[in-house]
């Protein structure tokens, strides 16, 4: 069974700190990962990950993978209020159909505290 | 609207009864995806259309769970006799799609929040 773990699941800064959020995930035709930043219904995408060891990056966000050891990490730099939100980590699979899927964490809720 | 929509928006209802949900994917999209996050969890899978082909349905959590979609436009998820563990939030996402190596980036709706008393 497809399984992704991110840690921690809650956590509690003050603007100007850096984070790491970490992701490790064991499932079947891995093809990618993503991340997405979820504010209050809708999941907004962040980065897609498909080559280990290339960092990809977003003004203050950045995120990379490593497919050997099965396991992404998202940084966030000089934190900020805006930033507080629960971010998912989803790898996308291919299922015995074709189709592709995503497989959701639980995700990690940020509060960022001014 | 360019981006996914959802209705109804929240739906309170009793146990028992049946709901329909409704998802009106960006236009152009062939790829449609249904998810159900419950409080404090994670987004888990339930149905994926693609274009004409056969719905992959592996998501599903039970026989009162079904989905349609005409084409490649709006799709509606139908929960009957709802239960109250049914109760989360239930996300619809959209991508161009396609089964070619690469992937398509999905656009998520609002959701729908259901309640089941």
């Amino acid at each position: 069974e497809d399984k992704v773990v991110q840690s921690p699941l809650s956590l509690v800064v003050h603007e100007g700190d850096t984070v790491t959020l970490n992701c490790s995930y064991e499932v079947t035709n891995f093809r990618s990962l993503l991340w997405y930043k979820q504010e209050k219904k809708a999941p907004t995408f962040l980065f897609m990950l498909t080559s280990s060891g290339i960092e990809k990056k977003s003004g203050r966000l950045s995120s990379i993978l490593d497919k050997k050891e099965l396991f992404s990490i998202l940084n966030i730099t000089a934190t900020q209020t805006g930033d507080s939100a629960v971010y998912l980590c989803a790898p996308l699979t291919l299922t015995q159909g074709g189709s592709e899927k995503l497989v959701f964490g639980k995700g990690t809720k940020l509060t960022v505290n001014p | 609207g360019a981006g996914v929509s959802q209705s109804p928006s929240n739906k309170v209802t009793e146990k028992g009864k049946d709901v329909e949900l409704r998802c009106d994917p960006i236009s152009g999209h062939t790829a449609l995806y249904w998810y159900r996050q419950r409080l404090g969890q994670g987004l888990e899978f339930l149905i994926y259309f693609q274009g004409n082909s056969a719905p992959d349905k592996s998501g599903l959590p039970s026989d009162r769970f079904s989905a349609e979609r005409t084409g490649e436009s709006v799709s509606t998820l139908t929960i009957q006799r709802t239960q109250q563990e049914d109760s989360a939030v239930y996300l619809c996402a959209s991508s161009l799609g396609g089964r070619v190596a690469g992937y398509n980036e999905q656009f998520f709706g609002p959701g729908t929040r259901l309640t089941v008393l």
